[in-house]
């Protein structure tokens, strides 16, 4: 069975600070797609990144960076230099490439001024 | 940037009363579904919606509550009489096709279902 888990329920961390968000799947398939989503205050889901299994290389956009390590089964998100805007529930999600995804239970990422 | 458009942004509903949560997804896309988030839980996946069938449910997704998108734009999932564990935050998400589910899904806003 597919599982998802993001074991940090809730991390603070001061402005400017960086600040990694762990994320470890199950999976049995050898193809198989990970994501990461933001939702903000306001509740809607934010798309951040997409990363499939065949592809191990770490991404960077901006202050986000992206660890994926099939090793470990593990896909971490890590903002570095946090702002306040960066406040927000982040999920990871696991997807077998059919029609669901699988989400974690998310981690609450208060990022304090 | 096309969007998903969900309505109503919150609902108020009685017990026992029906409910129908609406969703305009993004025009070409071919790939419907609805998922469900309970206040400060997880996002769960409800079903998916393809060639005017469902694909795929979950467990969740009981004679309580059907999808069916009636006109060619729309995509609703009605619940047929609504229980206090029925409220949550609903999201519906479209995707282009098949080969395009990888890529993911576009989410729309989400409905906040209240059931008092």
């Amino acid at each position: 069975a597919q599982k998802v888990t993001q074991a940090q329920t809730e991390i603070s961390v001061v402005e400017k600070e960086d600040v990694t968000l762990d994320c470890v799947y199950e999976t049995r398939d050898t193809t198989y797609y990970l994501f990461w989503y933001k939702q903000p205050p306001s509740g809607e889901l934010v798309f951040l990144i997409r990363r499939n299994s065949f592809d191990e290389q770490n991404e960077i956009s901006g202050r986000y960076s992206w660890n994926f390590q099939k090793s470990t089964s593990s896909f971490n998100f890590t903002i570095t230099a946090s702002q306040v805007v960066d406040s927000a529930v982040y999920f990871c999600a696991l997807s077998d490439g059919t029609y669901k995804y699988i989400f974690g239970t998310g981690t609450r990422l208060k990022v304090l001024a | 940037e096309p969007e998903v458009t969900q309505t109503p942004s919150h609902q108020v509903t009685q017990m026992g009363q029906e409910v129908i949560l609406r969703c305009v997804p993004i025009s070409n896309h071919l790939y419907f579904y609805w998922y469900r988030q309970i206040l400060g839980q997880k996002v769960e996946f409800l079903v998916s919606f393809y060639n005017n069938e469902i694909s795929e449910k979950s467990e969740i997704f009981d004679d309580q509550f059907s999808v069916e998108r009636p006109d060619g734009s729309n995509f609703t999932l009605k619940i047929r009489s609504t229980k206090l564990e029925d409220s949550a935050m609903y999201f519906c998400a479209s995707n282009e096709g098949r080969a395009r589910i990888s890529y993911g899904y576009t989410f729309g806003s989400g409905t906040r279902l209240t059931v008092v």
